[in-house]
């Protein structure tokens, strides 16, 4: 069955740096992949779609990149703010009509 | 202003107590599903309907109802909760459901937070 995986549930990063949060899949081949930011309490915002026929995908200080050989993405953030600490949900594309989603990566983003 | 809206945003209430929670979207979307959350498993899809009169059940569909009578609504029926199924309810929709598309990015409504006792 698909399974997804996010690096870690929890990363604390200080402002200014560069955040990298992970996405793995395993046992199928999306042809695109999405990620969502989503604040406490609250549903998940859209952020970025990457097809599998794009390397990278910019947006202001968002980049995301999808390898399709090693069945990753990584999600960057580029200088950090404390406005930024969210969790950072991955959905790559699932089978038939359902969107699937990893667990999630907490982003803290210290002053 | 383009939303999806969720109704009652909290609610608490006891076993075998029949409840619904009610959604609705103003953009005309042809998808739309359920989904729930927990700590440490994440989002998970309960069910979706990619048109009116057109349901299929998600990954965690026991002890849960949905119907599609009308494009906008798809309200969640919980015809005996149990305390398992308390949990942060979204609902979300999309445009179409086509997995092919890549048109199908979800806007999800404010989460109903739901406890039964």
């Amino acid at each position: 069955s698909q399974k997804i995986e996010q690096n870690s549930e929890a990363l604390n990063i200080q402002e200014g740096k560069t955040a990298t949060l992970t996405c793995n899949y395993t046992n199928y081949s999306p042809a695109y992949l999405q990620w969502y930011r989503q604040d406490p309490g609250r549903g998940p915002v859209f952020l970025l779609l990457i097809r599998e026929n794009e390397k990278e995908k910019r947006k202001e200080r968002l980049k995301v990149t999808f390898d399709t050989t090693l069945k990753q993405s990584l999600f960057h953030i580029t200088a950090s703010q404390p406005a930024d600490s969210a969790t950072y949900l991955c959905a790559p594309e699932g089978y038939g009509q359902n969107f699937v989603f990893g667990p999630g990566t907490r982003l803290s983003v210290l002053p | 202003e383009a939303q999806v809206t969720q109704n009652p945003r909290y609610l608490i209430t006891v076993t075998g107590k029949k409840l619904t929670v009610t959604c609705s979207q103003n953009m005309n979307h042809e998808y739309m599903s359920w989904y729930r959350q927990d700590p440490g498993l994440g989002l998970r899809q309960i069910y979706y309907s990619m048109n009116v009169e057109v349901t299929d059940k998600g990954d965690v569909p026991e002890g849960y109802k949905v119907s599609r009578k009308e494009k906008r609504n798809f309200p969640l029926i919980l015809e005996s909760p149990s305390p398992n199924q308390t949990s942060l309810y979204f609902c979300a929709s999309s445009l179409t459901g086509t997995v092919s598309s890549g048109a199908n990015v979800l806007t999800f409504g404010a989460g109903s937070r739901l406890t039964v006792l």
